[in-house]
């Protein structure tokens, strides 16, 4: 069965650190979303993609967060520099084409800022 | 502002026993209504899809209502089982700004 795959699984970071993920959709979902979730809160959207391109970065810290898709498939969230308040969940989902569509989620990175 | 709201916080209720979860929704306007499972430390899983035409869809033991005119979703457990116990979250589809709308969940503990 398809399922769309993210690594890390766990990572520990200082403060002031870079870190990255990364995110592999399932095949042919045109729809890519990265969603940040607080322990005990339901998921808050990051950056949403359609095919290579940004649809909605609204909630995207962009003073050190950023997210591309170059290809259109995968894609990759990074954070520089990592800030205590960034420990959290950090999930990867997709869907075939926009929001109308099922969102398929992988299994998320837990990120602990130290 | 489009909200997306649940009840209870937390539940916990007996194995066997049945029960049922409340998401209540202000988004305008919508096209579907969503009921996720998420267990500890994982990622969420579909349970159900609705239109808003749509008043009531079952996947195995779990079946979700929808009233589109009060604005208002339940999720209904029946015979829960020890595996259960995850949180429940209800997403609600805005077509306003093609957006998924998120409430905060439903813990639900099962106890043998």
């Amino acid at each position: 069965e398809a399922e769309v795959a993210q690594s890390p699984r766990y990572k520990i970071t200082e403060k002031s650190q870079a870190v990255a993920f990364w995110c592999d959709p399932i095949s042919g979902h045109a729809t890519l979303y990265w969603y940040r979730q607080i322990l005990g809160q339901g998921p808050e959207l990051l950056v949403q993609f359609q095919d290579e391109s940004v649809v909605d970065d609204s909630q995207l810290p962009k003073d050190r967060f950023s997210a591309e898709r170059l290809k259109g498939v995968d894609s990759t969230l990074k954070i520089q520099p990592a800030e205590l308040g960034d420990s959290a969940m950090y999930l990867c989902a997709s869907s075939f084409w926009g929001h109308d569509t099922e969102a398929f989620f992988g299994q998320g990175t837990r990120l602990t800022v130290v | 502002k489009n909200q997306v709201e649940q009840s209870p916080q937390s539940l916990i209720i007996l194995e066997g026993k049945n029960c049922t979860l409340q998401c209540n929704y202000t988004v305008s306007p919508f096209s579907n209504l969503r009921w996720y499972k998420q267990d500890t430390g994982r990622g969420p899983v579909s349970l159900t899809i609705m239109t808003f035409s749509e008043n009531t869809k079952s996947n195995g033991r779990y079946t979700a209502t929808l009233d589109a005119d009060t604005k208002q979703s339940s999720l209904h457990i029946t015979a829960s089982q020890l595996s259960d116990s995850a949180s429940y979250i209800c997403v609600v589809s805005d077509d306003s700004n093609y957006q998924l709308i998120w409430g905060a969940g439903t813990k639900l503990i099962i106890k043998p």
